[in-house]
């Protein structure tokens, strides 16, 4: 069975310092993958998608930046981050047949001070 | 515009109550998908509804989709303290893309 991981599950960091948000899939292999933020008591944004390595679409404009070094991993990065920027972020993964649904890692709750 | 709107966005309930929760969509998708979050955690896949006239039930919770109304409907019956949590539905408009609803918060009283 497939299963999603992602870390860390919660992050504290000062305006202006770096981001590294790590999400591998295990047990299938050239998943789409997503990374979505969640504002408090808001519903989905969706950041960035990956249909194959090296593939990103950037959905907004915005100082956060996503990679795909390997098949099943997927990373969200940031050079600088700002206090707009704190949020719920989850990471998916799924099919290109859309008669199954998208399935969600633990997601990371980001604070910027 | 390409939206998804959930109507309530907020319910309150008594357990043994029955209601349902709207969701109307713009995508032309023939396909929904409906997903539970329990709070600070992250999104559950309920149902995918696949056509029109689909029907969907796990235990007190029923899914139903109109695409040629582009509504689709998450009824709850007999509703239990269990079942506190917030719905999304979401609508594909691409073969990678979803459009989400913005979610109904969902409390039921003991």
């Amino acid at each position: 069975s497939q299963t999603i991981h992602q870390w860390p599950a919660t992050l504290v960091q000062p305006v202006g310092s770096p981001l590294s948000l790590e999400c591998t899939v295990e047990g299938t292999s050239n998943p789409n993958l997503y990374w979505y933020r969640q504002a408090a008591g808001r519903g989905l944004q969706l950041l960035f998608y990956s249909v194959g390595i090296g593939q990103i679409s950037s959905e907004v404009p915005q100082n956060l930046s996503a990679s795909r070094p390997q098949d099943r991993q997927f990373i969200l990065s940031s050079k600088k981050l700002l206090l707009s920027d704190s949020g719920f972020y989850l990471c998916a993964w799924g099919w290109e047949d859309s008669n199954q649904p998208q399935h969600f890692g633990d997601g990371t709750r980001l604070s910027i001070l | 515009e390409l939206k998804v709107e959930q109507n309530p966005l907020f319910l309150s309930m008594q357990e043994g109550k029955n209601y349902t929760i709207y969701c109307n969509y713009s995508t032309t998708s023939d396909r929904l998908y409906w997903y539970r979050q329990d709070p600070g955690k992250s999104l559950e896949s309920l149902f995918v509804l696949l056509s029109n006239g689909a029907v969907k039930q796990e235990g007190r919770l029923m899914a139903s989709l109109d695409t040629k109304a582009r509504l689709s409907t998450l009824h709850i019956t007999a509703a239990v303290h269990d079942l506190s949590a917030t719905y999304f539905c979401a609508a594909p408009y691409s073969n990678y893309q979803l459009i989400w609803g913005a979610g109904t918060k969902l409390i039921i009283k003991p």
